[in-house]
């Protein structure tokens, strides 16, 4: 099966920078996604193909990608950052979708 | 503005079939992009469950494929999840999603842009 590896947790004080790190065997092929997941809520798209920003997500959200590993990089983290980040991909194929297990983001 | 709206039981029993159905307003299912289901289980991560074509194709995710069914019905602009033998462990929040298809170096590669709220399905006699 199709795997995306995420650390479990990320801790930052605010104002510092948060990467958040996605490893998968496809992702040289395929782009990585990133999902904020704030607590009681529907997942946000905050990055797609790899490092684009949907309208309305803050410029400090930031995403790259190289070989297996995907990066979301929050700049100047904010306390309202806090959240669960879930990257996404597919798999070789392009028809089954898959999630990371998720990164909790602690600002404090 | 999309919008989608999952709706069905809160409350199912083992062994029994778990139905959802979730109405989609803003954007006319027939007019193209798949369609997708993925659940949450309380304190866990996101698993996607499946996707339908507004013309009936799907994607199932292996894990599940043996007891899901997705449908749609495009008169009502709306699209359906049926699992089937649930057991304590298919207890989650099940939220719906517009799965866009955008072609990346020559391959079309999908994702969730716009996400119903979600809704809490316990399974317990």
């Amino acid at each position: 099966s199709y795997e995306l590896t995420q650390p479990p947790s990320v801790s930052v004080s605010p104002g510092q920078t948060a990467r958040i790190t996605c490893s998968g065997d496809a992702l040289p092929k395929k782009y990585a996604y990133w999902y904020q997941q704030k607590s009681g809520q529907a997942p946000v798209l905050v990055i797609y193909e790899d490092s684009k920003r949907p309208s309305g997500i803050p410029e400090r959200f930031s995403g790259s990608s190289s070989g297996t590993m995907a990066t979301l990089t929050i700049s100047g983290a904010q306390v309202e950052d806090e959240a669960d980040y879930y990257c996404y991909s597919t798999d070789s194929s392009g028809n089954l979708r898959r999630f990371g297990g998720g990164t909790k983001l602690t600002v404090l | 503005q999309v919008q989608l709206q999952e709706s069905g039981p809160g409350l199912v029993k083992p062994s029994e079939t778990l139905s959802l159905t979730c109405a989609v307003s803003g954007y006319s299912i027939s007019s193209g992009y798949y369609w997708g289901w993925i659940r949450q289980p309380p304190g866990k991560g996101l698993e996607w469950i499946g996707s339908i074509y507004h013309s009936g194709s799907t994607y199932y995710n292996p894990s599940l494929k043996s007891r899901v069914t997705i449908s749609v019905d495009t008169s009502k602009n709306q699209f359906s999840l049926k699992l089937s033998s649930v057991t304590a462990a298919d207890t989650a929040v099940y939220y719906c999603a517009r799965d866009v298809g955008t072609m990346v170096r020559g391959v079309i590669i999908y994702y969730f842009d716009y996400w119903g709220q979600g809704t809490l399905v316990t399974v317990s006699s």
